[in-house]
This record gives C-alpha cells, sequence and structure tokens, in this order.
C-alpha cells in the first residue's frame, strides 16, 4: 500500500488558518467516510482529531475541521494557537482489509 | 475509562525477534480490533496491520508479511506483536472504533536494535 501524499510541512501565523491535503483517498463513494485525522506531538502518541472525514469526537476543537475534493481529504485549523504546532497525519482505508497513513506534516506557528 | 498499556522498552540484537504486548482494560476486549503502527526515529506513521481479538483474526500491511505477527490473550485482555526487523522504532497499539478511527492509543514502545 502507498503511503497517502501529504505536504512535509506547513506553518502559519497566531490566529491564521492553515489547510493540510492528503491526497490519494480512495475514490469510491464509502472510502471517505473512512478518512481520520491525527495530532502528534514530540514524544507523544497520536491523537485523534478528525473522524469519518469531518467529525470531532469529544473534546476536539471546532477549529479543527475536515473536507473533501476529489481523491484529496482536508483538515484545516482556523484561529492557530501555539499549542497546535505538531505533526499531523491522515489515515485512510486502502482496500483489502488494510489501511495507510499519510506520510505527515509538520505544522510551525511562527 | 479506556486504557492500552504496552510493555516497556527493548533492547535487541539484531537478527532477534521483540514480543510487544499491549494489556487493554476499561471495556470488552473481544469488541474492537487492536491496530499496531510503527515510528521509526524522526519518520512518520506506518500502519503494521491489525488483529480482530474477538477470532484471532489478522490482517498485514504487505510492507510487514512474513516478518510480523499478531496474537492475542483473551483471558487477560492482551494483544501482542512480535516482529523480527532491525529497525528501531517506537511501536504503537490502538483501538479501532465503530467509525473506523483509532481513538485510543498506547503509550507506545520503543525497540532499539543494538548489537
Amino acid at each position: 500500500q502507498s503511503a497517502l501524499t501529504q505536504p512535509a510541512s506547513v506553518s502559519g501565523s497566531p490566529g491564521q488558518s492553515i489547510t493540510i491535503s492528503c491526497t490519494g483517498i480512495s475514490s469510491d463513494g464509502g472510502s471517505y467516510k473512512l478518512v481520520s485525522w491525527y495530532q502528534q506531538h514530540p514524544g507523544k502518541a497520536p491523537k485523534l482529531m478528525i473522524y469519518e472525514g469531518s467529525k470531532w469526537p469529544s473534546g476536539v476543537s471546532n477549529r479543527f475541521s475536515g473536507s473533501k475534493s476529489g481523491n484529496t481529504a482536508s483538515l484545516t485549523i482556523s484561529g492557530l494557537q501555539a499549542e497546535d504546532e505538531a505533526d499531523y497525519f491522515c489515515f485512510s482505508y486502502a482496500g483489502s482489509n488494510t489501511w495507510v497513513f499519510g506520510g505527515g506534516t509538520k505544522l510551525t506557528v511562527l | 475509562q479506556v486504557q492500552l498499556v504496552q510493555s516497556g522498552a527493548e533492547v535487541k540484537k539484531p537478527g532477534a525477534s521483540v514480543k510487544v504486548s499491549c494489556k487493554a482494560s476499561g471495556y470488552r476486549f473481544t469488541s474492537y480490533y487492536i491496530h499496531w503502527v510503527r515510528q521509526a526515529p524522526g519518520q512518520g506513521l506506518e500502519w503494521m496491520g491489525w488483529i480482530d481479538p474477538n477470532s484471532g483474526g489478522t490482517n498485514y500491511a504487505q510492507n510487514f508479511q512474513g516478518w510480523v505477527t499478531m496474537t492475542r490473550d483473551t483471558s487477560i485482555s492482551t494483544a501482542y506483536m512480535e516482529l523480527r526487523s532491525d529497525d528501531t522504532a517506537v511501536y504503537y497499539c490502538a483501538r479501532e472504533e465503530d467509525n473506523s478511527s483509532l481513538q485510543y492509543w498506547g503509550q507506545g514502545t520503543l525497540v532499539t536494535v543494538s548489537s
């Protein structure tokens, strides 16, 4: 399974919005619902931020939002805060009961 | 509350195998798949495979087929991942939710390969 494609890095200033793309999502209708996004701070386990493409787990800020266009899923973070600085990974079903992560994106808050 | 607690850091010699455990608590162990994820130093997350604790059925990523074995012991609500690899990495277990996301994660186990 090939990793999903994410930009290696993105940056933004506090209060701004940024978007991280994840390309290579299966084009069949059901697969977008199988996309989730994770935040990982250094030395920590990943944290679920978005599931089923655009839904928030309990306790996650609605500054994080998910969307899809074609075979690309996207994570948008609005009102950037210093604590948002982390690595972000998308995760999706890849067929045949297998799953795949994106390569990861390092977010820098300037 | 749901918890996944992994075994401690390991140092292994090249060519040897290592077995990492993931003890679940706070829910019915057999009701949710457990996934394993690898992260090499400074690298991204790599999906390794899953195990169905109910049936013991497994599915492995192509890159790990022949190198990894996932098992479980339902009597102690613990999943295991045994790997014959010479890569230093952190290994995580995570529970797959009904919505197919990985909401609960273990704390990670660092496996260091050193002669």
